[in-house]
């Protein structure tokens, strides 16, 4: 069980674009959606938060125009990252908590690779 | 804010020893502190979660210590085989107000070779 799904698992977009990545809690419902962004050799950084039904918080330095989340379901959040620019390339994975009391294990997708050109 | 260290940016040790990492931090203390397997290309995978009034947990091969005097998490895993080599990542979990959740606070992670 808790299992969490990303697509795509690649993209490679030209720069510009807009691309859309989409985070699925299969078998479990999660109040709570993170999305993280991991550069190579590095830690993975929280870009933002996002709780169902409201607006995502968004750490300090994440540009909340350019990296768009939409919680609209217990089961579904998307991160659209807007006008992308090669600077924009990395890997990016999103986590879901289940419901209740916090805190829970966090289940991670396998992640997204995205590529600008 | 809070800063999290894993000593080791990689290590190496022969299979059926039991490898150890370190996980410190500063500032205050966690509530929980996790630790997650990290495959190349892959998302962290959950391994272990201890809370802040808990010494050690453990986890049939795996052993994991929490120490709030020291600041300070250790990470076994005993009778190490080569399908353990991975990255292992150290992170902790504190309540983020503005967000109204907990939220986890990575460590780089600490790249284990187990070697035949």
């Amino acid at each position: 069980g808790a299992v969490v799904s990303q697509h795509p698992s690649w993209v490679i977009c030209k720069s510009g674009t807009s691309v859309k990545i989409e985070c699925r809690s299969l078998d479990f419902q999660a109040t709570t959606m993170f999305w993280y962004r991991q550069f190579p050799k590095q830690s993975l950084m929280l870009m933002a938060t996002s709780n169902e039904g409201s607006k995502a918080t968004y750490e300090q330095g994440v540009e909340k125009d350019k990296f768009l989340i939409n919680h609209a379901s217990l089961t579904l959040s998307t991160l659209t990252v807007t006008s992308a620019h090669p600077e924009d390339s990395s890997f990016y994975i999103c986590s879901a908590k289940q419901l209740g009391p916090a805190p829970y294990e966090q289940y991670f997708g396998p992640g997204t690779r995205l590529t600008v050109t | 804010s809070q800063k999290i260290e894993q000593n080791s940016e990689a290590l190496n040790i022969q299979e059926g020893k039991t490898a150890t990492l370190t996980c410190n931090y500063t500032n205050y203390s966690p509530a929980y502190l996790q630790w997650y397997r990290q495959d190349p290309g892959r998302g962290p995978v959950f391994l272990l979660l201890i809370r802040e009034n808990e010494k050690e947990k453990r986890k049939e091969r795996l052993k994991v210590t929490f120490d709030t005097t020291l600041k300070q998490s250790l990470f076994h895993i005993t009778a190490s085989q080569p399908a353990d080599s991975a990255t292992y990542l150290c992170a902790l979990d504190m309540i983020n107000s503005g967000a109204g959740s907990y939220q986890l606070t990575f460590g780089k992670g600490t790249k284990l070779s187990v070697i035949p």
